[in-house]
């Protein structure tokens, strides 16, 4: 089975600060890998995804994501943070197989500080 | 191009009562997916349409069921509300179905159904 794993539920930084949100997945099989953004009362935005070509995934918004096999990980980065990434951030795995099936993380809050 | 459409966007009902939920997908598109969306179990997948017919469906009890007409458009239905039901329900649409990687998905704003 797949799974997602987001640590902490909330992350705050300063405008202009590194954001870095965290996921490790868990897959027996190669993974698909996403980051969707949502803002209030809005439906899911996707971000970016991995899908086994470049480890380095670039995004919408500055956003960039790693993929690491060795540390079955994807984390979400943005060099500086601007007062607009305030949102909530959802990373997701699905595979082949699966169809349109996204398996999704409790999701992490990021607040940010002027 | 209009984007995902979801009616109603907030419903309340009652606890043993059934509730209908719409979505009407970007034009093209032929994939509709479910999610229901809560605070103690995050997003969940409910189950995906593609071309009339179900072709994923999640852990949910039977009570959860949808339906795709020729149009794409879908519904989805809850029958005998419980309190837990209560939560966003997304809906998703996608060019087509068959890898998640290939084909982009796009989020309706959701439902906010409450159950009293």
């Amino acid at each position: 089975a797949q799974s997602v794993t987001q640590l902490g539920s909330h992350v705050s930084v300063s405008e202009g600060a590194l954001v870095l949100l965290r996921c490790n997945y868990s897959s027996s099989v190669p993974p698909y890998l996403f980051w969707y953004v949502q803002y209030p009362n809005q439906g899911l935005q996707l971000l970016l995804k991995y899908t086994s070509a470049a480890t380095l995934v670039k995004g919408i918004n500055g956003f960039e994501a790693e993929f690491k096999k060795s540390e079955t990980s994807f984390h979400l980065t943005k060099p500086s943070a601007h007062m607009s990434d305030a949102a909530e951030y959802f990373c997701a795995v699905s595979f082949i197989g699966a169809n349109s099936k996204l398996t999704f993380g409790k999701g992490i809050t990021l607040s940010v500080r002027p | 191009k209009a984007g995902v459409t979801q009616t109603p966007r907030y419903l309340i009902k009652t606890r043993g009562q059934q509730v209908t939920l719409s979505c009407s997908p970007i034009s093209g598109h032929r994939s509709v997916s479910w999610y229901q969306q809560t605070p103690g179990q995050g997003l969940q997948f409910l189950f995906e349409y593609f071309s009339e017919t179900q072709r994923n469906k999640g852990n949910f009890p039977g009570r959860f069921s949808g339906r795709q007409f020729s149009n794409s458009r879908s519904e989805m239905n809850v029958s005998t509300l419980e309190l837990g039901d209560s939560a966003l329900y997304l809906c998703a649409s996608s060019l087509g179905t068959g890898s998640a990687s290939y084909y982009e998905q796009y989020f309706g704003p959701g439902t906010r159904l409450t159950v009293t």
